[in-house]
């Protein structure tokens, strides 16, 4: 069963603005998790937030966690067209013996 | 350092038959994770291994096997292929002991089942 659940499923914005991705999840987390997506390829992880933190940057990434609410975002600043690519949050939750459970993702476009 | 290696990366096969999908890890990672990604499902879990021993599994029927080697390769096996097999196979490492952290994607096999 899903534990992320992205939205929106799809975002097309212009090159220049800021996009924003957001990811509810069910169960408590240890950590959480966004990957990258380009076309049919493999994953590429862009952030890890723990838990017991609220806020992540790295480069033009912002990752937001609240645990309260069980959601998390990500808002990737000053798009640009090599942004385009399939976003994932994957959660890895409290149960002993459980992996990382991705979301099914959403799909942005940044267009010229 | 190389990245995770996947081989092959693209697979036709038919209904019935059997195929088997490697992956190698970057150098020193141990634990390996494989995943099965489709359009309606989703990325899905399949199986973790560390060390030789497989740590999880996913909610896939008997015919989804896997096994890990001393050199930290592994390997899946789907036997009896059926059309919903069809998907973009993808293995991952990680240093840690255990899949929490930060997992390394490989470029996925590519299996389509006619």
């Amino acid at each position: 069963s899903q534990q992320g659940e992205e939205d929106p499923q799809a975002l097309s914005i212009q090159e220049g603005e800021n996009a924003t991705m957001n990811c509810s999840y069910k169960t408590s987390i240890n950590n959480l998790q966004w990957y990258r997506q380009n076309s049919g390829r493999g994953l590429v992880h862009l952030i890890l937030i723990r838990s017991n933190e609220r806020e992540k940057h790295s480069g033009r990434l912002r990752v937001t966690l609240d645990t309260s609410k069980k959601s998390s975002s990500l808002l990737i600043t000053a798009s640009r067209a090599a942004d385009t690519a399939s976003y994932f949050c994957a959660t890895h939750t409290n149960q002993a013996g459980t992996a990382l459970i991705f979301g099914k993702g959403t799909t942005l476009s940044v267009s010229s | 350092k190389a990245g995770v290696t996947q081989t092959p990366r693209y697979l036709i096969k038919t209904r019935g038959q059997q195929v088997t999908l490697s992956c190698s890890p970057i150098s020193g990672h141990r634990s390996v994770s494989w995943y099965q990604q489709t359009p309606g499902q989703g990325l899905q879990f399949l199986f973790e291994y560390f060390s030789e021993t497989q740590r999880n599994k996913g909610n896939f029927p008997g015919r989804f096997s896997g096994r890990q080697f001393s050199n930290s390769r592994s390997e899946m096996n789907v036997s009896t292929l059926e059309l919903g097999d069809s998907a973009l196979y993808l293995c991952a490492s990680s240093l840690a002991e255990i899949s929490t952290d930060t997992q390394y994607f490989g470029p996925g096999t590519r299996l389509t089942v006619l």
